[in-house]
C-alpha cells in the first residue's frame, strides 16, 4: 500500500498567516493527490483534486501543488474559519489511502 | 443541494452484523461511483470499499474483504454496507461519498461501536 505522511501534525498560526502543509507519498502518486477538510459533526469537504485543481465554491486562498511523491496544501491568508483537521489522500494506487491528518489551529 | 445521508450506524456485539444505508438526494446517483470509507479514533481516515455505477463491480480493503458487502440500489438512489463479522477495531463513523478515486461529496457520517 502507499503510505502518505502529513507533516506537520499540528499547525498553530496567526490570523492572515501563510500556511503550508506537506504531504509525502512511500511511491509515485503522479498527480493523484486530493485534499481535504474536516471538521466536526460535518461532512467533510473536498478542497483539491489532481494535486492542484480547486474544488468549485473552494475559497481561493487554498492552493495545492506537487506531483510524484510530495505535496504541500497551502492557505495563503488563514482565517479563523479554517479551524479543521486537513488530509491528502492518494488514488493512484489501489487500496487509496490517507495521510494520518494535520489538524490546524488559531495562535 | 446534494446531499448524502448516512443511517444504520449503532452498537453492535463481537461478531455481529449491522447494515448501513446512505440516501443520497440532489444529482443523479445512478452517474456516480460510491464509496465507504470511516475514521476511526485513532487512525485517520480510511478508505474501504467501491462499487461502479451499475453495481457491477466492486473493491475493498484488505482489512474488510470477505467481511463486508458493498451494493447499491440506482432506482432508491441508495448505497449500502453490509457488515458481518463485527471486530472490536471496526468501531469508527463510517462516511459514504461519491466518486471514482478522489470522494466529491460526503455524507455526515454514522457511528458504528463494537462492543459487548
Amino acid at each position: 500500500d502507499i503510505q502518505m505522511t502529513q507533516s506537520p501534525s499540528t499547525l498553530s498560526a496567526s490570523v492572515g498567516d501563510r500556511v503550508r502543509i506537506t504531504c509525502r507519498a512511500s511511491q509515485n502518486s503522479r498527480s493523484r493527490l486530493a485534499w481535504y477538510q474536516l471538521k466536526p459533526g460535518k461532512a467533510p469537504k473536498l478542497l483539491i483534486y489532481e494535486a492542484s485543481n480547486l474544488e468549485g465554491g473552494v475559497p481561493s486562498r487554498f492552493s495545492g501543488s506537487g506531483f510524484g511523491t510530495e505535496f504541500t496544501l497551502t492557505i495563503s491568508s488563514l482565517q479563523p474559519d479554517d479551524i479543521a483537521v486537513y488530509y491528502c489522500q492518494q488514488y493512484n494506487t489501489y487500496p487509496w489511502t490517507f495521510g494520518q491528518g494535520t489538524t490546524v489551529e488559531i495562535k | 443541494e446534494v446531499q448524502l445521508v448516512e443511517s444504520g450506524g449503532g452498537l453492535a456485539q463481537p461478531g455481529g452484523s449491522l447494515r448501513l444505508s446512505c440516501a443520497a438526494s440532489g444529482f443523479t446517483f445512478s452517474d456516480y461511483e460510491m464509496n465507504w470509507v470511516r475514521q476511526t479514533p485513532g487512525q485517520g481516515l480510511e478508505w474501504l470499499s467501491n462499487i461502479s455505477i451499475s453495481g457491477t463491480s466492486t473493491l475493498y480493503a484488505d482489512s474488510v474483504k470477505g467481511r463486508f458487502t458493498i451494493s447499491r440500489d440506482n432506482a432508491k438512489n441508495s448505497l449500502y454496507l453490509q457488515m458481518n463479522s463485527l471486530r472490536a477495531e471496526d468501531t469508527a463513523v463510517y462516511y459514504c461519498a461519491s466518486g471514482d478515486g478522489y470522494f466529491l461529496k460526503w455524507g455526515q457520517g454514522t457511528l458504528v461501536i463494537v462492543s459487548s
